[in-house]
């Protein structure tokens, strides 16, 4: 079973930022938080991850909570192309060895408003 | 850069038939995975490798079975089709397992009748 849960849901208006939450209370000190997002129709794009600190890229920005049982996605000027399913996911390295898998949950369905 | 590519992109079969799903990827990368996604629901891993000539079972590997005979190649095979394989089926890859990001194909739509 995954370990984040998410809001199955989200509005946003384009071109306002946006805050996808997760909670990960049972969090270990060794696991990445990660983010996916998938489009309709197409396979998990990678967004961002971190470990402890807050991160940026291109894409978006990841802040963690300090205690590191919550984090938030912000897309800062959300676009009709960011509409899509986000999978907030802890990388699992102790399943089975170290394997490097994601284990997906149902993620939040953003939908933006032109 | 082609990334992850999956052949075919859909495809129907009768129960009992077989089939291999192709993903190959030109990143050099030493782990590849499949998943499957059932509608409205995250994906799911079948199989995963963690270089050319190991592979193993993930959480739903049943009625599947995989083999990697070189870094890029990591073909999924079904024996005998049936309709609970009905998905769409996703080939990944990164080049460490330690927070690495996943790069994904775009999959493969498979319908068991």
């Amino acid at each position: 079973d995954a370990k984040t849960t998410q809001p199955n849901s989200m509005e946003s208006n384009e071109e306002e930022p946006v805050h996808l939450p997760c909670n990960h209370s049972t969090i270990s000190g060794t696991d990445y938080i990660h983010w996916y997002r998938q489009l309709p129709s197409q396979g998990p794009e990678y967004v961002i991850h971190g470990l402890t600190s807050n991160v940026n890229n291109r894409m978006a920005s990841l802040a963690i909570a300090e205690d590191r049982k919550s984090s938030t996605l912000i897309l800062h000027r959300a676009t009709l192309r960011d509409a899509a399913v986000y999978y907030c996911i802890l990388m699992d390295r102790n399943y089975g060895g170290s394997q490097g898998n994601l284990i997906f949950g149902k993620g939040t369905k953003l939908s933006v408003k032109p | 850069n082609a990334g992850v590519t999956q052949t075919p992109k859909f495809r129907i079969l009768k129960i009992g038939q077989s089939m291999t799903l192709q993903c190959t990827q030109d990143m050099n990368h030493n782990y590849m995975y499949w998943y499957r996604q059932d509608p409205g629901m995250g994906l799911k891993l079948i199989y995963y490798s963690v270089g050319a000539g190991i592979t193993d079972k993930g959480e739903v590997p049943n009625g599947y079975n995989v083999s990697r005979s070189t870094t890029e190649d990591f073909p999924l095979r079904l024996e005998l089709a049936a309709p609970s394989q009905t998905s769409v089926y996703f080939c990944a890859s990164t080049r460490t397992a330690l927070g690495q990001p996943q790069h994904f194909g775009d999959g493969t739509r498979l319908s068991i009748l």
